[in-house]
């Protein structure tokens, strides 16, 4: 079956630009993680839905950053009035119930900031 | 405060050799301790993952070792193969919160 997707895969935004990224999870998984992965590091945890309802968003660096997941299934990370330190691989993974462990990642939007 | 600590930060290795990462944490609340490979451009992929419960796990080439009272784990991959160059993460998880904790990577090379 088909596994996580994102889009885009890269994006170039200007500074100050809004932009936004989505993310299909697995078909049924009830679990979706955002994570931001700046050049050379670990992933570092940005937010969390359990089917649509946003969990935990104690990651997100600034309000500039909104998620959302209305029919818990897809999922849009938004960030707004785009910064240079923005600039970060966003990945997405899904889990398959609030009670499991593994996390499915998908491959990632690319986002520079100029 | 880095919650997990991994080294090295790079590692070269002979085909057929044998590769060892190593990773700390500090929390004692953790109960998860996944081991996640990444290739250039794309997610990471879990490769294998162990409880406190046991101390040591084996799947194929790839083993983890947990030391409970010491608060580290690593992992080792056997008969290192070229196939094996990407990058490897460490990460924890702790109880009802999902989210997971990762180590800054090692970035493995196995020479042919």
């Amino acid at each position: 079956g088909a596994g996580v997707s994102q889009s885009p895969r890269y994006k170039v935004a200007k500074r100050g630009q809004d932009v936004a990224l989505r993310c299909d999870p697995i078909s049924g998984h009830v679990s979706l993680f955002w994570y931001q992965q700046a050049l050379g590091q670990g992933p570092e945890f940005l937010t969390y839905f359990q089917n649509e309802a946003q969990l935990d968003k104690s990651g997100l660096p600034s309000d500039r950053f909104f998620a959302e997941r209305p029919e818990g299934s897809v999922s849009t990370l938004k960030i707004q009035r785009t910064q240079q330190e923005d600039s970060a691989v966003y990945l997405c993974a899904s889990s398959p119930s609030s009670g499991s462990h593994e996390q499915f990642f998908g491959p990632g939007t690319r986002l520079t900031v100029l | 405060q880095q919650q997990v600590k991994q080294s090295p930060q790079s590692l070269i290795v002979q085909k057929g050799g044998i590769s060892i990462i190593n990773c700390a944490y500090e929390n004692t609340a953790f109960d998860y301790f996944p081991w996640y490979q990444q290739f250039p451009g794309k997610g990471p992929a879990l490769l294998i993952a162990i409880r406190p419960d046991v101390s040591e796990k084996k799947e194929g080439r790839f083993t983890i070792s947990f030391n409970k009272s010491a608060k580290q784990f690593s992992l080792h991959i056997m008969d290192s193969q070229p196939g094996d160059s990407a990058t490897y993460f460490c990460a924890v998880n702790a109880g009802n919160n999902r989210k997971l904790i990762w180590g800054l990577g090692t970035s493995l090379a196995v020479n042919p």
